[in-house]
């Protein structure tokens, strides 16, 4: 099966720029389908953040932001906060086999 | 606003099967198109199954064979059954909404049900 590809960390200081790369192929993002961002806290479920490439749900700040290029996907959080600490994962559409749905592996954002 | 909570059993034998059922509540449950994904330390979110609310059904290539989704319109509930469970089984399993309209590509899940925690062990 085709996969997702996200760092499994990245960490920033509060206030500062950070981003979470997912990187697909051409039977996913690559093919322009769309890609979806979810917020984990642990203990919790995920949290849609991000749908349909760059669009924000109602109530999620617009400190947090997406953005898609080729077989790429970008998550942007800016203006970092504690409260940001959590897993965040990728989604997209894959066209191989039958067609499935399927995540990235999920990034840990640290906050420091 | 719609809320999801699964069900079910907390422990299941080896290769016996594991069923859950997911209860939608404040919302319209026909209309929709409902699935199932499961969480593991070691493979992350795992995508398992759909229902339409008019039977439509797709799964996981990775699982099909071993699962159905069904739904019962009349109790706003759709369940899941895994058969022939082993430990790589174990998870935590979540029912959520799918979101996008019919479009597969543009489909994403919200909102998703709390969780519960299914572990296959003698």
């Amino acid at each position: 099966q085709s996969v997702l590809t996200q760092p499994p960390s990245v960490s920033g200081a509060p206030g500062q720029r950070v981003t979470i790369s997912c990187t697909g192929g051409s039977s996913n993002i690559g093919a322009n389908y769309d890609v979806h961002w979810y917020q984990q806290v642990p203990g919790t479920a995920p949290k849609l953040l991000i749908y349909g490439d760059n669009n924000r749900p109602s109530g999620v700040p617009d400190r947090f932001s997406g953005s898609k290029s080729g077989a790429s996907a970008s998550l942007a959080i800016t203006g970092l906060q504690a409260e940001d600490e959590a897993d965040y994962y990728c989604q997209s559409y894959d066209s191989s086999l039958n067609g499935y749905w399927l995540f990235g592996g999920g990034t840990k954002l640290t906050v420091l | 606003q719609v809320q999801l909570q699964e069900s079910g059993p907390g422990l299941v034998n080896p290769s016996e099967t594991l069923s859950l059922t997911c209860t939608v509540s404040g919302g319209s449950f026909s209309n929709s198109y409902w699935t199932w994904i499961r969480q593991t330390p070691q493979k992350g979110l795992e995508w398992i199954g759909y229902m339409s609310y008019s039977g439509d059904t797709n799964y996981n290539p990775s699982l099909m064979g071993r699962v159905t989704v069904s739904i019962d319109t009349s109790k706003s509930q759709f369940s899941l059954r895994l058969k022939s469970v082993t430990a790589a089984d174990t998870a935590v399993y979540y029912c959520a909404r799918i979101l996008g309209g019919s479009a597969w590509r543009r489909n994403y899940f919200d909102p998703w049900g709390q969780g519960t925690l299914v572990t296959v062990s003698s």
